[in-house]
């Protein structure tokens, strides 16, 4: 069965490093996403991403944050200079289209801000 | 704007009891109202999904949700709890009208854990 895969499956970073999550779509899906879930809270919506552009983008996702199709397979999320608040599970997604369609979701890249 | 409440952060039931996990929530346009599940270490699955058509959605592994407009409520629900269900739900809701359905709103989470 197809499956959107994130790579690491865990990461730790100084604070002010850059950071780089990996994300691998269901090969024919045209929509990507990137949420994340700090420990003990919600699962927030970062970003959305369709034909090489952002679609949507939260309030959280700030000028530190960028996401890239860099070679039509990979979907990354950069975080240019991290802070010991992004410590948090980020989670990618892919859908075929939007509307009445399901997203699948990554295991998750455990994000750790030391 | 939406937002989406779970009621209980951890809900412990018996094998083979009622499973009940409550949502309500709250949209300005008529929803379009989600179950995930998470497995311990593992991504989120969709369990199932209310599109407007049906108000009763039937998911996968038994489980099944019923839409309630009077009381903003999409609570799920399964006959009778397996060891395999024990797992963290999610309750999401879409955040746009017409559903770009990638970008959903989601519940703190509920820990379901089955007793033998």
């Amino acid at each position: 069965e197809p499956e959107v895969t994130q790579t690491p499956s865990h990461q730790v970073t100084q604070m002010g490093q850059e950071v780089i999550l990996r994300c691998v779509p269901i090969s024919n899906h045209l929509y990507f996403y990137w949420y994340r879930q700090i420990l003990g809270q919600k699962v927030e919506f970062l970003v959305s991403f369709y034909n090489n552009e952002i679609s949507e983008k939260s309030e959280i996702f700030d000028d530190q944050f960028s996401v890239e199709r860099p070679d039509g397979s990979n979907f990354t999320l950069k975080i240019r200079s991290t802070k010991l608040e992004d410590s948090a599970m980020y989670f990618c997604a892919s859908s075929v289209v939007t509307v009445n369609t399901e997203a699948f979701f990554g295991q998750g890249t455990r994000l750790t801000v030391v | 704007a939406q937002s989406v409440t779970q009621l209980g952060s951890h809900v412990s039931v018996s094998e083979g009891a009622l499973v009940l996990l409550r949502c309500n929530y709250s949209s300005s346009v008529p929803p379009y109202l989600f179950w995930y599940v998470q497995y311990p270490n593992q991504g989120l699955q969709l369990l199932l999904k209310y599109t407007s058509a049906a108000t009763l959605v039937k998911g996968i592994n038994g489980f099944e949700a019923e839409f309630k407009k009077s009381e903003t409520s999409f609570h799920l629900t399964k006959p009778s709890a397996h060891m395999s269900d024990a797992a963290e739900y999610f309750c999401a809701v879409s955040a746009n009208y017409g559903g770009s359905q990638g970008n959903l709103i989601f519940g703190k989470g509920t820990k379901l854990s089955v007793k033998p």
